[in-house]
């Protein structure tokens, strides 16, 4: 695998399951991000990891619970959504903090497309 | 705080055609900037960005766009518009630091009519 992967692509959930979005990177990158992207929207940061620790969270309601184990992966755990969370999600990765291998362009996974019924 | 406008939600050109693609930015820093496009139901490319070297920068398919402080703009051009450019573009913004997640647009849609 190379780049940013995602898994599952496709998520059709009710409103009283638990499900978990993986996202996981192959480039040595040291920050990871969890996006929400909705119709007519514009993109919406919604978690920010840096070496692992949490160092953003924009607002995000509780039903959404991201973890970060270790540098190359990250999780957004799902619980008891709505109808308007359903929503591409989207991983990325970037490495930052400066330096020579500082690049600070962020890299994109396709996305898992989350529908909530 | 760093924002990003662009100019147009949906922007329609001829096949053949030159793409122009607006980016007006605001950063209290030197920026670095960055166009990503996104096919449908897939994630984000990057098309190209713009780090304080040459201010003309040339990207993937074509595409270059052009940093110009004095206008804070940053658009995005290709001379000879191709039906597989039919995406949405989004221009992005961060700070020299790279301490701050990328800023992005809102997008425009692109399309190519035959």
């Amino acid at each position: 695998e190379t780049g940013v992967t995602q898994t599952p692509r496709h998520l059709v959930m009710g409103m009283t399951n638990k499900k978990s979005l993986k996202c996981e990177q192959h480039l040595g990158h040291n920050a990871m991000y969890w996006y929400k992207q909705s119709a007519k929207k514009p993109l919406e940061l919604m978690f920010v990891y840096n070496f692992k620790e949490q160092t953003e969270n924009n607002s995000v309601p509780s039903r959404f619970s991201p973890e970060c184990p270790n540098s190359s992966h990250l999780f957004l755990h799902l619980h008891t959504l709505q109808p308007e969370d359903s929503a591409l999600y989207l991983c990325a990765s970037s490495q930052v903090g400066g330096g020579a291998l500082s690049s600070y362009e962020q890299y994109f996974g396709p996305g898992t497309r989350l529908t909530v019924t | 705080a760093q924002s990003v406008t662009q100019l147009g939600s949906h922007v329609s050109v001829s096949e053949g055609a030159l793409v122009l693609l607006r980016c007006n930015y605001s950063s209290s820093v030197p920026p670095y900037l960055f166009w990503y496009v996104q096919y449908p139901n897939q994630g984000l490319q990057l098309l190209l960005k713009y780090t304080s070297a040459a201010t003309l920068v040339k990207g993937i398919n074509g595409f270059e766009a052009e940093f110009k402080k004095s206008e804070t703009s940053f658009h995005l051009t290709k001379p000879s518009a191709h039906m597989s450019d039919a995406a949405e573009y989004f221009c992005a913004v961060s700070d020299l630091g790279g301490n701050t997640p990328l800023v992005f647009g809102k997008g425009t849609r692109l399309s190519v009519i035959a």
